[in-house]
């Protein structure tokens, strides 16, 4: 199976502040991997497909990047919205899920 | 509107069964890739099961044996037939329909989830 571990598990932040979090594979995926925001009591959302598109109606703040191991979803400015738990995922062997990044306001 | 509707969910005792309904408008069923994920209360997220546009299935090892996808295309429904039920399988259920490319797959659209509780 593979394994996705994200960092940091969660973290506090301000308005405006860029936000980076990273996911990391237990083996190469290539380019799929795959982002979503999940608000309280919500379904989760597609942010980002295949590492970097940008999913149709998402914000261009958001951004992705990475291939093989390392992968990276960049918030540029943080906006009210935003503060919520993010979610890579792969589908390269199966679907796997990290176990999510809590972004809360500072 | 593109939208999918879950249904089924409650309260079963250890061992029993239980069976899922999504309902999906504006969009055919047959014609994609559709998952169920799962979410156990406070956690992160699961995947549960994929049946292909061909009509292919495959599941997670956690469910393997004991859960079953299937669609009506006259209904334009997905659903999840859960027998054997464990007090680890209590979560909401999510179906979700996906896009495919080239190589990738992804889940774009998400019902609202449907509440499945393990519990004697």
């Amino acid at each position: 199976d593979i394994q996705m571990t994200q960092s940091p598990s969660s973290l506090s932040a301000s308005v405006g502040d860029r936000v980076i979090i990273t996911c990391r594979a237990s083996q190469s995926i290539s380019s799929y991997l795959n982002w979503y925001q999940q608000r309280p009591g919500k379904a989760p959302k597609l942010l980002i497909y295949d590492a970097s598109s940008l999913q149709s109606g998402v914000p261009s703040r958001f951004s992705g990047s990475g291939s093989g191991t390392d992968f990276t979803l960049t918030i540029s400015s943080l906006q009210p919205e935003d503060f919520a738990t993010y979610y890579c995922q792969q589908s390269h062997i199966a679907r796997t899920f990290g176990q999510g990044t809590k972004v809360e306001i500072k | 509107e593109v939208q999918l509707v879950e249904s089924g969910g409650g309260l079963v005792q250890p061992g029993g069964s239980l069976r899922l309904s999504c309902a999906a408008s504006g969009f055919s069923v047959s014609s994609n890739y559709m998952s169920w994920v799962r979410q156990a209360p406070g956690r992160g997220l699961e995947w549960v099961s994929v049946i292909y546009s061909g009509g292919s299935t495959y599941y997670a090892d956690s469910v393997k044996g004991r859960f079953t996808i299937s669609r009506d295309n006259s209904k334009n429904t997905l659903y999840l037939q859960m027998n054997s039920l464990r007090a680890e399988d209590t979560a909401v259920y999510y179906c979700a329909k996906m896009i495919v490319g080239a190589g990738y797959d992804a889940f774009d659209i998400w019902g609202q989830g449907t509440m499945v509780t393990v519990s004697s």
